[in-house]
């Protein structure tokens, strides 16, 4: 069964610094894809950023960004110049390939408490 | 109205109650999930549709019971739950489960359940 760790139940940073967020996972899979979302304080669910396991290139998006190494099972996500607003329960989450019904399944980490401090 | 909804976004109720929560998401995405959020447990899969039809169910107790009338609409229907089904049920959608490409799936803001 595919398993996701998140070592870091809470982190705490100064606003502008740079976090770095762990993640690793145990699958059999060759082909899957990996999430990061955010859940802010209004508990909405919000994809951060997505990485195919095919890809080699760390994906990006805008502050933040991965980093993937497919032969540990790591992915870990950076966010580069911290902002109030990016204080929020962060999820690493593992999706299984399409099974024959074309169900999809997310399997969540238990999630990382950022508190970005002014 | 964008994205994907619930409601209602808090629902307080008795062991011998039933009630209805309700997903629209209006994406024009045909799959459509439920997840359970517990205090300390990781987000849990429940139940899975895709074009309308039940793909998934993760061996979720009787007592919860979802409807799929069509691939924008999805409710779970509880009766007689117990206290520890209080929790954080959140939906979510994607697109075209079936087409091969594993899609992005896309959250409510939840409904957050109290039984009593």
């Amino acid at each position: 069964a595919q398993t996701v760790t998140q070592s870091q139940p809470e982190m705490s940073v100064q606003e502008a610094e740079t976090v770095t967020l762990s993640c690793t996972y145990d699958t059999s899979e060759s082909n899957y894809y990996l999430f990061w979302y955010k859940q802010p304080p209004s508990r909405q669910m919000i994809l951060v950023i997505r990485q195919e396991a095919y890809k080699q290139q760390n994906a990006t998006e805008n502050r933040f960004s991965v980093n993937f190494q497919k032969a540990a099972k790591s992915f870990s996500l950076k966010i580069s110049d911290s902002q109030l607003g990016d204080t929020a329960m962060y999820f690493c989450a593992f999706m299984k390939p399409l099974m024959i019904q074309g169900a999809q399944k997310l399997v969540f980490g238990q999630g990382t408490r950022l508190t970005i401090n002014p | 109205e964008t994205g994907v909804t619930q409601t209602p976004r808090h629902l307080v109720m008795g062991m011998t109650n039933k009630k209805s929560l309700k997903c629209e998401q209006h994406l024009g995405h045909n799959a459509m999930y439920w997840y359970k959020q517990s205090a300390k447990k990781p987000l849990e899969l429940m139940f899975v549709y895709n074009f309308k039809e039940q793909t998934e169910n993760n061996s979720v107790p009787s007592r919860f019971s979802p409807e799929c009338p069509n691939s924008s609409h999805l409710f779970l229907h509880l009766h007689t739950l117990q206290p520890e089904d209080s929790a954080l049920y959140l939906c979510a959608s994607s697109q075209d489960a079936a087409s091969g490409y594993q899609e992005t799936q896309y959250f409510g803001p939840g409904t957050r359940l109290l039984v009593l």
